[in-house]
Parts: structure tokens; sequence; C-alpha cells
């Protein structure tokens, strides 16, 4: 079993549709969960972090963590074709040496 | 400038080549890392420096040699490559310490080097 959960899509949504973007993880020991996105053949760019259970929003970004569930989510609000990417979700242990576990990543379409 | 730079973009070398890739930032970050991405696969960790000196790597093949001659700049110097060293190289840093408030030491990214091994 892995570590870190991410199913790899496709996912493809019409425009304006909320997205909802999961993972789950089987080591307790993590603490920060970070959702970075990948646009094709370019670096991952960090889109949020959160390092407790409960919700974090940015813009029409919001950040679910359920430490009780080993489950994580990420939220997008009236997705756009611009947000068409691949969706890695990161996690790490405090004290770990601050290596990253990644998903899997899901790649995501947004249709007009 | 949060940007991590990363040179050059594209690279295309034979077996027998030696050549490096580089790897910038000027964001004060004491912490420079190496990842290995195929296609439709997440970062695979490959080295990690910390203060400049190498803290972490990932059993990495000898025909990869990391090498950060300050802070602010990280090398990977390739020789004997195999084609299944093809892949997206990528360069990441961060501040090298938990982050304010107890939050994680996050990394930025660069936008890779696409590597070719014929």
């Amino acid at each position: 079993q892995k570590e870190v959960e991410q199913d790899p899509g496709p996912l493809s949504v019409p425009e304006g549709a909320i997205v909802s973007l999961n993972c789950t993880y089987s080591n307790s020991a993590f603490q920060y969960f970070m959702w970075y996105r990948q646009y094709s053949r370019k670096g991952p760019e960090l889109l949020m972090y959160t390092y407790s259970s409960g919700n974090k929003e940015d813009g029409r970004f919001t950040a679910q963590v359920d430490k009780s569930s080993k489950y994580i989510s990420l939220f997008i609000r009236d997705s756009q074709p611009s947000d068409s990417a691949t969706y890695l979700c990161a996690m790490s242990r405090a004290g770990g040496g601050n290596k990253l576990t990644f998903g899997t990543g899901t790649q995501l379409k947004v249709e007009l | 400038d949060t940007e991590v730079t990363q040179t050059p973009k594209h690279l295309v070398m034979g077996m027998t080549n030696k050549k490096s890739l580089k790897c910038e930032q000027h964001m004060g970050h004491r912490a420079m890392y190496w990842y290995k991405q195929k296609a439709k696969k997440p970062p695979e960790l490959m080295f990690v420096y910390s203060y400049e000196k190498l803290s972490i790597n990932e059993s990495v093949p000898s025909r990869f040699s990391p090498e950060c001659p300050n802070s602010s700049l990280l090398n990977l110097h390739l020789h004997a490559l195999q084609p299944e060293d093809s892949a997206l190289y990528l360069c990441a840093s961060s501040r090298g310490q938990g982050g304010v408030g107890g939050g994680p030491d996050t990394q930025y990214f660069g936008p890779g080097t696409r590597l070719t091994v014929l």
C-alpha cells in the first residue's frame, strides 16, 4: 500500500463547476499537507498548505484536512479552463528532514 | 523574488557525454533539492542540500553528481547516463527551517530541465 493515494483521473468538468480533489494517507506521522498545481511540462507550483485539521481558504481554492480519517481535499470553486492541470498532494512529517511524499497527481480538465 | 530558475530548459545528450544542470534561487533559502520526474508520475527526490551540505542522497546512481557551490546555486553533473534517465529534472528550494507559526518548510520548484538521453 502506498503511503499516499490519489486518483490519477483524468477528471473532466464543465467551466464553472466545483471541483473536489482528494488524497488519503496511511502514515499518521504526516503533519503538513500541501497542494501543488503542475501544468504540462512545467514545474509544480505551490497552491496551498495546511498543518492542522480544518479548512483553509484562498480565493477560489479551499484546502480541507481531516486527520482522524487521514483524508485531505482541495476544492476549486467556479473552475476555469486555466485550472486545467495536474494537481499533486504532498505531505511531510515534523522533523522528517523536509522530505515530501507526493500523491500520484490528479489530471484535471476544465472544458468550455 | 520568489523564483527558482533552471538552465537549460531542454537538454539532449548521448550516453558518453558529460553535461551539467544548473539551478539558482535568490530567496535566501538554505535548503535546495533535486527531483526527477517521469511522465505522469510524481517527482522523486534525489538529493537535498541543507546549508550547502549534502544531507540526503536517495541512493542515486553515481552517474548523477550534485554540487552546491554556494547557498544560491545548485548543480547536477551528468555522466554516462542511460536512456531510462530521460525525464524532467526539477530543482526546488526552501528556507531550511520550519515556517512561521510552526508551518512546514515549504518547497518552491523551478520549471525543470527536460533531459533526453539518446
